[in-house]
């Protein structure tokens, strides 16, 4: 099991362009959450789907950001237009509903210059 | 959802157990608690969860008082790879958003 796989590890990129964040979640999972990290505000839950749905976007911080997942196997995370503010790590975690513990990707390290 | 305190810091000697403890004095009937840990630069991991009894498995015990309004995470043997942040959270049955606080940064020491 290679776990959940997030792309790019890195990615540094100018303000006002769009940044797309990527996850493999873990086969065989239903559950897919997004979660932001920074110093100041910790982790942050953005938004989560069971079985390809969104179920709760209330985390997502502006309508600069969407997230999709067109199947079972990948999500993504969009910022358009990216600004240094969403300098962060971001994580992806999937897990069964219902069952207890998330297992969550290295992440990916955004820096907006 | 329920909060959580934690001390921001602690010290352990290695091959010492690691006593992490953890208040939620607001928990309601139907919350779990859930335990966490966030390695430097790595996503957090899961370490264990309970509802009233004591449970154990091979990373870790968790012991929650009688009362339920406290817990402790017992590492019982810490090496210096278990250093990290540690969050205890506190979320109802069948809950899918895991709320995280600050956390207690755990070094082991050589």
């Amino acid at each position: 099991d290679a776990g959940v796989i997030q792309s790019p590890r890195h990615e540094v990129t100018e303000m006002g362009q769009e940044v797309t964040l990527r996850c493999k979640p873990i086969s065989g999972h239903n559950s897919l959450f997004w979660y932001r990290q920074t110093m100041m505000r910790g982790l942050e839950l953005l938004i989560y789907f069971n079985n390809n749905v969104p179920i709760d976007d209330s985390g997502m911080p502006e309508d600069r950001f969407s997230a999709k997942m067109p199947n079972a196997s990948f999500s993504t995370l969009k910022i358009q237009p990216s600004e240094p503010r969403d300098s962060a790590v971001y994580f992806c975690a999937s897990g069964i509903r219902g069952r207890f513990g998330y297992t969550f990707g290295s992440g990916t390290r955004l820096t907006v210059v | 959802d329920a909060k959580t305190t934690q001390p921001p810091s602690m010290d352990c000697a290695e091959g010492r157990a690691a006593n992490l403890p953890c208040n939620h004095s607001t928990i309601s009937g139907n919350e779990y608690v859930y335990w966490y840990r966030q390695i430097h630069s790595q996503g957090p991991q899961y370490i264990i969860h309970g509802l009233k009894n004591n449970e154990t498995n091979e990373m870790a015990s968790l012991i929650i008082t009688e009362d339920r309004k406290s817990s402790t995470l017992i590492l019982p043997h810490a090496t210096l790879r278990d250093t990290a942040v540690y969050y205890c959270i506190v979320s109802p049955q069948g809950a899918q958003k895991l709320v995280f606080g600050q956390g207690t940064r755990l070094t082991i020491n050589p």
